[in-house]
């Protein structure tokens, strides 16, 4: 199946500093990419739709200046957790449409200290 | 609006066929799936089913639809300690450029 894969697989970043996560589709070309967070031992929640090309869609009481979503192309969206705080500390899953499936990466662990 | 369900824990012994249950609220869904996601690890398919369809069955998967009652089920046959993880039911009115709605997740601890 297609494979999409995230950078970095975890991170560990100070309060008030910045962090960027890559998500990439590897083998198939992805219009629209999602972004889920997963708290501990919780389901995963949509924070935004990304398409390429365009500005991303947020869902409701996502901030949308806290987590700036590019779509630069088919293959790459990126998600960048501005002036992190360690309520932010969280698991990212990214996921990317191809023409029957959706297709999951494997994550990035979010810890700010 | 959306709401998936599903039981939170499910322990089984080696050897013994697991179930786990869903119910939706949707009634446009028209993909239903199943996901695993081992500790620390991303979400891995393991099997969807269209709205038309009753049954699927994959190895040792087999997935049960009750369209009427909005209630899909995972069944995993001779289940292995690899099996322990967490499974998520998810819906979805189409199958390319929509998010999914997501259950909880059960829970599953296979007992040696």
């Amino acid at each position: 199946g297609a494979v999409v894969s995230q950078h970095p697989s975890w991170v560990i970043c100070k309060s008030g500093t910045s962090v960027k996560i890559e998500c990439r589709s590897l083998d198939f070309q992805a219009t629209t990419m999602f972004w889920y967070r997963q708290f501990p031992k919780q389901s995963l929640m949509l924070m935004a739709t990304s398409n390429e090309g365009s500005k991303a869609t947020y869902e409701q009481g996502v901030e949308k200046d806290k987590f700036l979503i590019n779509h630069a192309s088919l293959t790459l969206s990126t998600l960048t957790v501005t002036s992190a705080h360690p309520e932010d500390s969280s698991f990212y899953i990214c996921s990317g449409d191809s023409r029957y499936e959706q297709y999951f990466g494997p994550g990035t662990r979010l810890t700010v200290t | 609006g959306e709401d998936v369900e599903q039981s939170l824990f499910l322990s089984v012994r080696e050897g013994d066929s697991s179930v786990i249950n869903c119910t939706y609220t949707d009634s446009s869904s028209t993909y239903l799936y199943w996901y695993k996601q081992e500790p620390g690890a991303g979400l891995q398919l393991l099997t969807y089913i269209f709205s038309n369809m009753d049954m699927k069955q994959d190895q040792r998967l087999t997935v049960l639809l009750n369209k009427k009652d909005k209630h899909l089920s995972l069944r995993i046959a001779d289940t292995q300690t690899g099996d322990s993880a967490i499974y998520f039911c998810a819906e979805s009115i189409k199958n390319y450029g929509q998010n999914f709605v997501f259950g909880p997740g059960t829970r599953l601890s296979v007992l040696p």
